[in-house]
Parts: C-alpha cells; sequence; structure tokens
C-alpha cells in the first residue's frame, strides 16, 4: 500500500519560475514531513521538513506547505535555477516513536530548470 | 563533520552469491538505517539499527540482514542474491534533537547482480 502519493512524476520549468511538486498522505499518524533532493550518483539530501501544527515553512527559495485536513503537502521552489534540475522526493515518518527514521517516500518528480 | 560514507560504491555479483555492504555513520549519529533505491519501487526501507540493535524493520525478505558495531559502524548482507536486487543501498544516519528529526544519506552502493 502506497501512503504517500507524489505529483507530477516529471516537471520542466524556465529559469525563475515556481517549481511546484505535490504529495498527498493516508496515514494520519504522520506527524514529520521530509523533503529530499537528489542529484544523479547521489544520495538523497535534506532540503527542508515540516511538522503538522504549522501550515507553511519557508528556508530560502524553498518553501513547504502542509494541509492537515487535506493530507496534503506541496515544496515550492521560488526563482528556479539550473542548478535545481534534480529528483525531489517527499517523505513522511512517525516522529516521537522508535519508528522515526523508518521513512515513507514518494515515487519522486524529476524536475528540469531550462535556460 | 565528515558525511556518511559508503563502501564500497560499486560492486558486481553474481546469482547465488552474498554480499556485504558498509556503512560509517556521521560521528555522534546512533542510528543508521538502510534503505533500497530502485526505478520500478522506489525508495525502501529495510532496517534501522540503534545501539548495536535493531530497532526496525521493512517488508524484505530474511535474505536481507544487517548489524551494527559499537562504533555505530553497520554492515548489510545480502545473502543468495538475486537479480531483482541489484539497486542502489543506501545508508542513513539519524539524529533526534528536540522535536527536530534529521536523516543524512550516504552516497550508497551500486550493486548489480548477473
Amino acid at each position: 500500500q502506497q501512503q504517500v502519493k507524489q505529483s507530477p512524476q516529471s516537471l520542466i520549468v524556465q529559469k525563475g519560475g515556481i517549481s511546484i511538486i505535490n504529495c498527498a498522505y493516508e496515514n494520519t499518524a504522520f506527524d514529520y514531513f521530509p523533503w529530499y533532493q537528489q542529484f544523479p550518483g547521489k544520495g538523497p539530501a535534506l532540503l527542508i521538513a515540516i511538522r503538522p501544527d504549522v501550515s507553511e515553512k519557508k528556508e530560502g527559495r524553498f518553501t513547504i506547505s502542509f494541509n492537515k485536513s487535506a493530507k496534503q503537502f506541496s515544496l515550492h521552489i521560488m526563482d528556479s535555477q539550473p542548478g535545481d534540475s534534480a529528483t525531489y522526493f517527499c517523505a513522511a515518518t512517525v516522529l516521537n516513536t522508535g519508528t522515526a527514521s523508518k521513512l515513507t517516500f514518494g515515487t519522486g518528480t524529476r524536475l528540469q530548470v531550462t535556460l | 563533520k565528515a558525511g556518511v560514507t559508503q563502501t564500497p560504491r560499486y560492486l558486481i555479483k553474481t546469482r547465488g552469491q552474498q554480499v556485504t555492504l558498509s556503512c560509517s555513520p556521521i560521528s555522534g549519529h546512533r542510528s543508521v538505517s538502510w534503505y533500497q533505491q530502485t526505478p520500478g519501487q522506489g525508495l525502501q526501507f529495510l532496517f534501522e539499527y540503534f545501539s548495536e540493535t535493531q530497532r526496525n524493520k521493512g517488508n524484505f525478505p530474511g535474505r536481507f540482514s544487517g548489524r551494527q558495531f559499537s562504533n555505530s559502524r553497520s554492515e548489510m548482507n545480502v545473502s543468495t542474491l538475486e537479480l531483482g536486487d541489484s539497486a542502489l543501498y543506501l545508508c542513513a544516519s539519524s539524529l533526534v534533537a528536540g522535536s527536530s528529526y534529521e536523516q543524512y544519506f550516504g552516497p550508497g552502493t551500486r550493486l548489480t547482480v548477473t
């Protein structure tokens, strides 16, 4: 059972544009939602994360929007740059238990930022 | 501070063989998790070790096993390799600090089974 659904599968955005990636989850016990960025040949790198007690978190050009009632969260990349071209994964876990490490990942979005 | 290191980076094995992968976590991190990444199944959790004990386990067959040493270094073993075991195996070390949880991934070991 896929517990975190991610869309779109791929995305092409022009330089300077806004990239938006969406995720939806099923398990209402999830209380920690990180986003990872992965370049070819590298492991995923933690970008930004959010807890459900806030609706938005911003770090530089990256913003997470969280809608607890809809069980959805999204990543917005403002002023997208060619260097942002990578695969992005959303994930979820239950933080305040011994199972925090058991991240459930979305299927990934391949972002290409064109000049 | 050095990141998560994994060895070897690339490995080619034959069906039926076994393989051992190694992971050194970030200094001070006591939790080590392993993931399998494939184009078809994406990123899937294998297991987690904390203080030399397996604390969590994903839905993988018993051919996949691991262990953790007193210095937090971890190894993962796959016995009786199958073609479908070809994947990128990622190790991650974790730190819980208050309400923050951060999991850092290594570069992975690319395993090819022929």
